[in-house]
């Protein structure tokens, strides 16, 4: 079974500036059709999940674009260019498709 | 836009059942696998199972199988989860998500369906 690891577990950023998660699968993601399906999501406090990033880097509609996923294969990242209050809460990578695993989950908060 | 309607969920002993419904609109529903996510109290998120667009394949994890079942009712854009001999651990929020690139994709505004085992 593929494990998903990520890293920091708890991240304090200071507003404005960067922030950045990685996220780590025990095997390629690399799909038998040729694509990547690592998914980003963030969890606000007391809210549901919202996907951010699907198939590595492709933002969601919305999504600003302070926002951006790379990474192939094995070692994936997302980053806030500049982190802005309401970017607090969780953040969690997702490998698929059929049968899917989240990593452990990133909370970011504010120094 | 799509939205994802859940009802079900609520306080059932170690040992019950209870099921999940979620009705779906503002997609072609028939057209898409569909998952359900859970998220015990405090914990991370945790894929529970999905089901093809005409019902003929499903997978569960683990920790589930055999006592939780996933179906859906394309006339009706209902998705459905029968959970059985519950468990203390089975104690979360379940959240009906849409499979689309591999991944799923949530109703931001759903507050998904809280179910608590315990006696």
């Amino acid at each position: 079974d593929v494990v998903m690891t990520q890293s920091p577990l708890s991240l304090p950023v200071t507003l404005g500036q960067p922030a950045s998660i990685s996220c780590r699968s025990s095997q390629s993601l690399v799909h038998s059709d040729g694509n990547t399906y690592l998914t980003w999501f963030q969890q606000r406090p007391g809210q549901s999940p919202r996907r951010l990033i699907y198939r590595v880097s492709d933002r969601d509609s919305g999504v600003p674009d302070r926002f951006s996923g790379s990474g192939s294969g094995t070692d994936f990242t997302l980053k806030i260019s500049s982190v802005e209050a309401e970017d607090v809460g969780v953040y969690y990578c997702m490998q698929g498709p059929g049968g899917k695993k989240f990593g452990q989950g990133t909370k970011v908060e504010i120094k | 836009e799509m939205q994802l309607v859940q009802s079900g969920g609520g306080l059932v002993q170690p040992g019950g059942s209870l099921t999940l419904s979620c009705a779906a609109s503002g997609f072609h529903f028939s057209g898409e696998w569909m998952s359900w996510v859970r998220q015990a109290p405090g914990k991370g998120l945790e894929w529970v199972a999905n089901i093809k667009e005409d019902g003929s394949e499903k997978h569960y994890v683990d920790s589930v199988k055999g006592r939780f079942t996933i179906s859906r009712d394309n006339a009706r854009n209902s998705l459905s989860l029968q959970m059985n001999s519950l468990r203390a651990e089975d104690t979360a929020v379940y959240y009906c998500a849409r499979d689309d690139y591999g991944g799923v994709s949530f109703d931001y505004r759903g507050q998904g369906s809280l179910v608590t085992v315990s006696s």
